[in-house]
């Protein structure tokens, strides 16, 4: 258990829906990124927040928007959803994020979405 | 730009066996991360190994050993005596450091280890 939670595990939804995925990061850790695993395009980066405010952003499309909250939970929200947006969705956290991709980064069990 | 090349996709061994890795590297930074997760059945990421771009000494944990060339931007990871519970896809990843830093992953290959 790597002490990174995400709710729900699964979430089936249609096309054109609004999702909103939630991270709780370790006890202490004050980054959280977030995580696309597809058949398509495998494990991309989507994310990052430090502290509460975006750190850095990778392959995250304008549908998807993401949040860090006082309390250092995340969400991701995930709009006008699309088949193609069937994924794994991981969030991960690391220590201090000052050099975060230096820090180790922790894993949640990940949401699969199955957008129908 | 980064890039990481798992150009194995599927490897298949008998119990016992020893089984080897690839991971290629492409980076412009000198200071960057090397890293390795494992993907069980489950799903969940487990951290193996993370190795910094001026330590090239190798490492062994236990059945597991990793082999980081700078020379040709490999790190390669080896399991010996390979168990039926090594199964699953395992990930190499890099990561540079800096504003922007993000981790890279590799498409990932599948080891299967029948009995």
């Amino acid at each position: 258990d790597s002490g990174v939670t995400q709710t729900p595990k699964h979430l089936i939804t249609a096309t054109g829906q609004r999702v909103t995925l939630r991270c709780s990061p370790r006890s202490g850790d004050l980054s959280v990124y977030w995580y696309q695993q597809s058949l398509d395009q495998g494990l991309q980066f989507l994310i990052q927040y430090y502290n509460g405010e975006e750190r850095a952003k990778g392959n995250i499309l304008e549908r998807f928007s993401a949040q860090q909250f006082p309390d250092l939970h995340s969400e991701l929200n995930l709009s006008s959803l699309e088949l193609g947006d069937s994924a794994l969705y991981f969030c991960a956290s690391s220590a201090t994020g000052t050099d975060p991709i230096a820090d180790e980064q922790f894993f949640g069990p990940g949401t699969r979405l199955t957008v129908l | 730009a980064q890039k990481v090349t798992q150009a194995q996709t599927e490897i298949s061994v008998v119990e016992k066996e020893d089984v080897t890795l690839d991971c290629v590297y492409e980076t412009r930074d000198t200071t960057y991360y090397l890293f390795w997760y494992k993907q069980p059945p489950s799903g969940e990421l487990v951290f193996l190994i993370r190795r910094n771009s001026f330590d090239e000494q190798n490492e062994i944990s236990g059945r597991y050993s990793w082999n980081f060339q700078k020379s040709t931007s490999s790190f390669n990871f080896t399991i010996t005596a390979s168990q039926v519970v090594d199964s699953a896809v395992y990930f190499c990843a890099l990561s540079t450091t800096g504003a922007n830093s993000k981790l890279t992953f590799g498409k990932g290959i599948t080891l299967s280890v029948r009995p």
